[in-house]
């Protein structure tokens, strides 16, 4: 929603350039992780996700690393857009379907 | 595409009144699921349901229910309003095979005066 930016951490990037967004994740049980991407008025959108057998996956412009070993995960946005302005969400879940959601850091593009 | 739809974009409630809150998804996904989203807290989780009439409770389910009638359908409600209860509600879907992917609808954003 509109009020979702206030009180996040923000990152803020040039227009071009690349960004790397941070999750520190709780449950070592977990083996499913996903990032969302939510604009302004919008609901959460699915960026991409990965499992834990994998290290890292990539799609379309973004790239998602786990470290397990310290409970990370990472969001890599390859030549960061105006419309990647946004607040982006990292959850972590089991097999159970139920996902636990991080407080969010919101991406602020400038041109 | 998969689509979430809820009812209200925007509603404002008074204090004590009953509200109920619907949300639909298209996709014949079995597992739905009603959050709260507020400033600096994330999205938490009130309720989800597996299956039709089947409901479990998230981490903040008081002064919520939920009803699952129909397998497309979810409803949250909030039996006497409360200011506290001012926020915004995402309503997610998801069929829980393999992938654990939910999908949202554009929220409603509840105000209670």
């Amino acid at each position: 929603g509109e009020s979702v930016g206030l009180h996040l951490p923000t990152l803020s990037v040039q227009e071009g350039d690349n960004s790397i967004i941070n999750c520190a994740y709780s449950n070592s049980a977990s083996d499913y992780f996903i990032w969302y991407k939510q604009e302004s008025g919008k609901g959460p959108q699915f960026i991409i996700d990965i499992r834990s057998n994998m290290d890292k996956r990539q799609g379309q412009r973004v790239t998602v690393l786990l470290n397990k070993t310290v409970k990370h995960l990472s969001l890599q946005i390859a030549a960061t857009q105006p419309g990647d302005s946004a607040v982006y969400f990292c959850a972590e879940g089991g097999t159970a379907s139920k996902l636990t959601f991080g407080t969010g850091t919101r991406l602020q593009v400038t041109l | 595409d998969v689509k979430v739809t809820q009812s209200s974009r925007y509603l404002v409630k008074r204090t004590g009144e009953k509200v109920f809150l619907e949300c639909v998804q298209d996709m014949d996904h079995e597992n739905m699921f009603w959050y709260r989203q507020d400033p600096g807290l994330g999205l938490r989780l009130i309720y989800f349901s597996y299956d039709v009439k089947m409901k479990e409770k998230g981490d903040i389910p008081e002064g919520y229910s939920v009803s699952r009638e129909k397998k497309e359908r979810f409803s949250l409600i909030l039996e006497s309003a409360s200011t506290n209860q001012t926020s915004m509600y995402l309503c997610a879907s998801g069929s829980g095979i393999g992938r654990s992917e939910q999908y949202f609808g554009p929220g409603t954003r509840l105000t209670v005066t």
